[in-house]
């Protein structure tokens, strides 16, 4: 299957300071990229859709000021969390979809923000 | 607002069983289904999609079918093992399989 790779796997960070995840389609091109949250023991809550080229789409509640993606390239977004605090306390995983419909994820990134 | 659950949220089984995990939804106008695995702290491993047209999928030893009308799809698993467990996650696709909704999830643990 494809494979979509995910930076930092783990970071900590203190209270206030922003964070940067990378998400890679490795062996093929991602015009749309999701960036999901998964608080402990509860299922993925879709944040935003990350569009190559413009401005990403949020959902309803997620802060795009806080959130900020980028989607730059065919294979790159980037999800930064700014003035980050300890509710910021996450697994965000991003997921990319191909042409038949399929979605695939990356790892995760376990953001802890003490 | 479409919902998702899946039932049982957990599930333990002996080696060797043949199990059945199943999710409904409330809003019969899919694009698509897909089930996932996530294992402890790692990302989501896609098993097999369903697109709203179809009724089962089938890939090994797992088989997925879609029942739209009634808003409902199963995983079964044959001849269960070990490495099977592992959280188990459906996810409804809306808006062209853009917008996941996942369900909470069934913790599977296939015991020796």
């Amino acid at each position: 299957g494809a494979v979509v790779s995910q930076h930092p796997s783990r970071v900590i960070c203190k209270s206030g300071t922003s964070v940067k995840i990378e998400c890679r389609s490795l062996d093929f091109q991602a015009t749309t990229m999701f960036w999901y949250r998964q608080f402990p023991k509860q299922s993925l809550m879709l944040m935003a859709t990350s569009n190559e080229g413009s401005k990403a789409t949020y959902e309803q509640g997620v802060e795009k000021d806080k959130f900020l993606i980028n989607h730059a390239s065919l294979t790159l977004s980037t999800l930064t969390v700014t003035s980050a605090h300890p509710e910021d306390s996450s697994f965000y995983i991003c997921s990319a979809r191909l042409a038949a419909g399929e979605l695939f994820f990356g790892e995760g990134s376990r953001l802890t923000v003490l | 607002k479409q919902e998702v659950t899946q039932i049982p949220a957990a599930l333990s089984v002996p080696e060797g069983e043949n199990l059945v995990l199943n999710c409904s939804f409330t809003d019969s106008a899919i694009y698509n289904l897909q089930w996932f695995r996530q294992d402890p702290g790692k990302g989501l491993t896609s098993l097999l999609l369903i697109q709203s047209s179809q009724r089962e999928q089938t890939s090994g030893r797992l088989n997925a079918s879609l029942d739209k009308s009634s808003g409902r799809s199963t995983l079964y698993i044959a001849a269960s093992q070990p490495g099977d467990s592992a959280t188990y996650l459906c996810a409804v696709g809306t808006g062209g399989g853009n917008k996941l909704t996942f369900g909470t999830g069934t913790q599977l643990k296939v015991e020796l």
